[in-house]
């Protein structure tokens, strides 16, 4: 069984918005802080969002802020991303990603990903 | 402003050693890193954390070949006895005190 599962992804036109799931599996949930990543079609990876174990931190890169939502329920063991007013240049791979900590820390595990393809 | 710096290819030979570069901005010297691996139409996958002292944490299955080592703000990923299968991009990843992240550009590694 995977550790960390991506769903939600898809084909969404300019302006629309999509929610992302990740459902977890293997592991204390609520021990460990979760991030968003993503990698465009042939380019490297890009930090999107992340969020502490009790969702007491959460922050965003610069080209998601204002756009993007994380949230994580412990008692489900899912982590979401809630995406508002899509651009082209969203179109990516999105990972979800555990970290070895409730703060920050080393990304040691990591999802397949599902594909968000934003056109019109 | 944290960031990491790394040289966007690299190459080594089959059999042979190489040591993969990633920087730290001035003033981030201190910092922890992680290095991941990602082979082409794959996920990636973690492969050790490393701190500034040199001391490194490998990941589940990591094969010895591995190693980090730390100098300055630079920290290194060495990669022994060069098989075919380590052919693949090479990211190092850091944090700060809040739950920012931040990946380095990656290093395309071909083994001849």
């Amino acid at each position: 069984e995977l550790p960390l599962v991506e769903s939600g992804g898809g084909l969404v036109q300019p302006g629309r918005s999509l929610r992302l799931s990740c459902a977890a599996s293997g592991f204390t949930f609520d021990d460990y802080a979760l991030h968003w990543v993503r990698q465009a079609p042939g380019k490297g990876l890009d930090w999107v969002s992340g969020i502490t174990w009790n969702s007491g931190d959460i922050a965003y890169a610069d080209s998601v802020k204002g756009r993007f939502t994380i949230s994580r329920d412990n008692a489900k063991n899912s982590l979401y991303l809630q995406m508002d007013s899509l651009r082209i240049d969203d179109t990516a791979l999105y990972y979800c990603v555990k970290a070895n900590a409730h703060y920050g820390g080393a990304f040691d595990v990591w999802g397949q990903g599902t594909m968000v393809t934003v056109s019109s | 402003q944290l960031v990491l710096t790394q040289s966007p290819s690299a190459s080594a030979s089959l059999g042979a050693s190489v040591k993969l570069t990633c920087t730290l901005t001035s003033g981030h010297s201190s910092y922890a890193i992680a290095w991941h691996q990602q082979h082409p139409e794959k996920g990636p996958r973690y492969l050790l954390k490393l701190n500034n002292d040199g001391s490194h944490t490998k990941g589940d299955g990591i094969p010895d070949r591995f190693s980090g080592s730390s100098s300055g703000a630079e920290r290194y990923l060495t990669i022994s006895s060069l098989q075919s299968e380590d052919e693949a991009d090479y990211y190092c990843q850091t944090w700060g005190t809040g739950i920012q992240a931040v990946f380095g550009g990656g290093t395309k590694l071909t083994v001849l």
